[in-house]
């Protein structure tokens, strides 16, 4: 069984500081996606990623793909209360094709 | 929004009775799910559809079923809900299946007492 680890979970920072929230797993995947939910809504894409070592940026925040398609990072410069909310990872199992979800990790941003 | 619905958004039901679920799109994927999402376990698979009356299980399937007769609608059902069955479940369309992600409805809150 394919599985996606998160970490942390829980994450409470204050406005401006910088974070980073890690995806791990033992497993190979296709590629990689990352969403964001708020409270009482569901999740929303941010970003895939496909090829191994691949980074993206989206304004603040930068994603990367492990070399080895194995793990993922999202790293959030300068955090502002509107970036709280749950963010997911999602990998697309090499052996099924289906996503795994990660258990998310919870950000909270104080002004 | 992204041209997918949920219904109902809230239900408080008993142990023991039928209850469906809708998923509705308007944007013609031919791919649709079904998550469920509990705290501690993220969002798990119950059941995904590839095209009308093509459906498969995902891997909490027992006590579920679905069905899929136009494009547009993604039914699930509980037969004889369980309190194990209290939930928040979401329904998910996407394109060609899960390299360009998923979109997500808003989610129904279920409730089994």
């Amino acid at each position: 069984t394919q599985l996606l680890e998160q970490s942390p979970q829980f994450l409470s920072i204050q406005e401006g500081e910088n974070l980073t929230v890690y995806c791990n797993s033992s497993s190979v995947f296709s590629s990689l996606q990352w969403y964001r939910q708020e409270p009482g809504e569901g999740p929303v894409l941010l970003v895939t990623v496909v090829t191994g070592g691949e980074v993206k940026k989206l304004k603040r925040l930068t994603f990367q793909f492990g070399d080895a398609r194995k793990d993922s990072s999202l790293h959030i410069t300068a955090a502002q209360p509107g970036d709280t909310g749950l963010y997911l990872c999602a990998g697309e199992s090499s052996n099924t094709g289906k996503l795994i979800f990660g258990q998310g990790t919870t950000l909270q941003v104080k002004p | 929004d992204a041209g997918i619905t949920q219904s109902p958004r809230h239900k408080v039901t008993e142990t023991g009775t039928p209850v469906t679920l809708r998923c509705h799109q308007t944007e013609n994927h031919r791919y649709m799910y079904w998550y469920r999402q509990d705290p501690g376990h993220g969002l798990r698979l119950i059941h995904y559809s590839y095209g009308v009356k093509d459906t498969d299980k995902g891997e909490v399937s027992d006590g579920y079923s679905v069905s899929r007769s136009k494009t547009e609608d993604f039914l699930l059902t509980l037969e004889s809900a369980t309190s194990s069955q209290t939930s928040v479940y979401f329904c998910a369309i996407s394109v060609t299946g899960n390299a360009y992600g998923y979109t997500f409805g808003s989610g129904t809150r279920l409730t089994v007492v």
